[in-house]
């Protein structure tokens, strides 16, 4: 129950295309829904995040979609650049200050 | 400049060895966190603290140890018990009670190499 499930494990898109990163947990006391970004050989970083009381939420090229029904939300990347080739982290975390990460996915975006 | 500092980037190990990785932060923060990384695997939590003097066990706690004395700093030592020490260690803060509790901001990370 306090798994965060992620896919696809990789991903390649073309400049300018629109990957999507898409995340399900099943622990429904989770409020608060990150993304991080993590680049090879460094630590993750914050990239955006979301509490379920909103179904969407953006901040210039990245937007998280939530839908609390399915217990699912998304990573959509706008206009993808080859800066954004990076490995990308969803997680879930509740009151007790545990974050609970899923498996990661590799983007790599073609030029 | 504020935020998270940990050495060394690389360490290497004997088998049957402790070895301690640092963490030292400059945030302010309350909370400390130490994560596990390995190759295409998520991040998983080892230990973390809310506050000085106090820490949790996370889900793969077995083999490490911490302390937490001061607010700057939450030191990992990774002991003999530990039966697959090599990975990619994470430290991370986070503001706890005072702000927004889940938003971590992650060190460099060290990765730890054990023969």
């Amino acid at each position: 129950q306090q798994q965060v499930k992620q896919s696809p494990q990789s991903l390649i898109v073309q400049k300018g295309g629109i990957p999507i990163i898409n995340c399900a947990y099943e622990n429904t006391a989770f409020d608060y829904f990150p993304w991080y970004q993590q680049f090879p050989g460094k630590g993750p970083a914050l990239l955006i995040a979301i509490r379920p009381d909103v179904s969407e939420k953006k901040e210039g090229r990245f937007t998280i979609s939530f839908n609390k029904s399915a217990k699912q939300f998304s990573l959509h990347i706008m206009d993808s650049q080859p800066g954004d080739s990076a490995t990308y982290f969803c997680a879930a975390s509740e009151g007790n200050f545990k974050t609970i990460f899923g498996a990661g996915t590799r983007l790599f975006v073609k030029a | 400049d504020g935020g998270i500092t940990q050495s060394p980037k690389y360490l290497f190990r004997k088998e049957g060895q402790n070895v301690t990785l640092s963490c030292e932060q400059n945030l302010n923060h309350d909370a400390m966190y130490w994560y596990r990384q390995d190759p295409g695997q998520g991040l998983r939590l080892i230990y973390y603290s809310q506050i000085v003097n106090d820490f949790q066990k996370g889900d793969i706690a077995e083999g490490y140890s911490v302390s937490r004395e001061k607010k700057e700093s939450f030191p990992l030592t990774v002991t003999s018990a530990q039966k697959n020490p090599t990975a990619f260690y994470l430290c991370a803060s986070s503001m706890g009670t005072s702000g927004t509790p889940y938003e971590q901001y992650f060190g460099p990370g060290t990765r730890l190499t054990v023969t």
